[in-house]
């Protein structure tokens, strides 16, 4: 069965400095990723996606990912934090199951000015 | 509206009520998902529904819970007799086309449910 992990509850760094959020996924074939981001009291976001192709796919909000097959990841990366990108991020997968989403437990981000 | 409506945004209820939460999916989208997010489970699939075909409720924790989607469009979600432990924020997401497809689920803001 599909499964993801998010290594970290929470991460905190300074406006301005470098972002990068773990995600490992279970799943035998390739799995179609997925990274959204959750602010308090709004939905789900769709920050970017992958389904094949090249490995780094660039998302809204200057997010990027990477799918490395060889370490079952897909960690989202952003070169410079904003105060705004404080919010709840949650990696999914899907495939298996092609019409269910499999979540991790989400990371909380906390921008430092 | 162009994204996934929800309502009420709020609904708080007595343990043991009926309540209805609704769901709009962005028009033409022909796959329609319910999730549920709770502290202790975090986000979790509940029920599927694809164009015509028999709804996958696979995720449904009891048989408390039945969803319908009426005319191919709008989805009501039905929790019968709750119970507190039904108290979460439910999320409701379409996409364009459902099964093992490449189409991003898109998702409303939730209805956030209280169950005292």
């Amino acid at each position: 069965a599909q499964s993801v992990t998010q290594p970290d509850i929470h991460i905190t760094v300074s406006e301005g400095a470098s972002l990068e959020l773990r995600c490992n996924y279970s799943y035998g074939a390739t799995p179609y990723l997925f990274w959204y981001v959750q602010s308090p009291g709004q939905g789900l976001q769709l920050l970017l996606k992958y389904f094949s192709g090249d490995t780094l796919v660039q998302g809204i909000k200057g997010f990027e990912a990477e799918f490395k097959r060889s370490q079952s990841s897909f960690n989202l990366r952003k070169p410079s934090v904003h105060w705004s990108d404080a919010a709840e991020y949650f990696c999914a997968v899907g495939g298996e199951y092609g019409n269910k989403l499999v979540f991790g437990a989400g990371t909380i981000l906390r921008v430092k000015s | 509206g162009a994204g996934v409506s929800q309502s009420p945004s709020n609904k708080v209820t007595e343990k043991g009520k009926d309540v209805e939460l609704r769901c709009d999916p962005i028009s033409g989208h022909t796959a329609l998902y319910w999730y549920r997010q709770s502290l202790g489970q975090g986000l979790e699939f509940l029920i599927y529904f694809q164009g015509n075909s028999a709804p996958d409720k696979s995720g449904l924790p009891s048989d408390r819970f039945s969803a319908e989607r009426t005319g191919g469009s709008v989805s009501t979600l039905t929790i019968q007799r709750t119970q507190q432990e039904d108290s979460a924020v439910y999320l409701c997401a379409s996409s364009l086309v459902g099964g093992y497809s490449n189409q991003p689920q898109h998702f409303g803001d939730g209805t956030r449910l209280s169950i005292l």
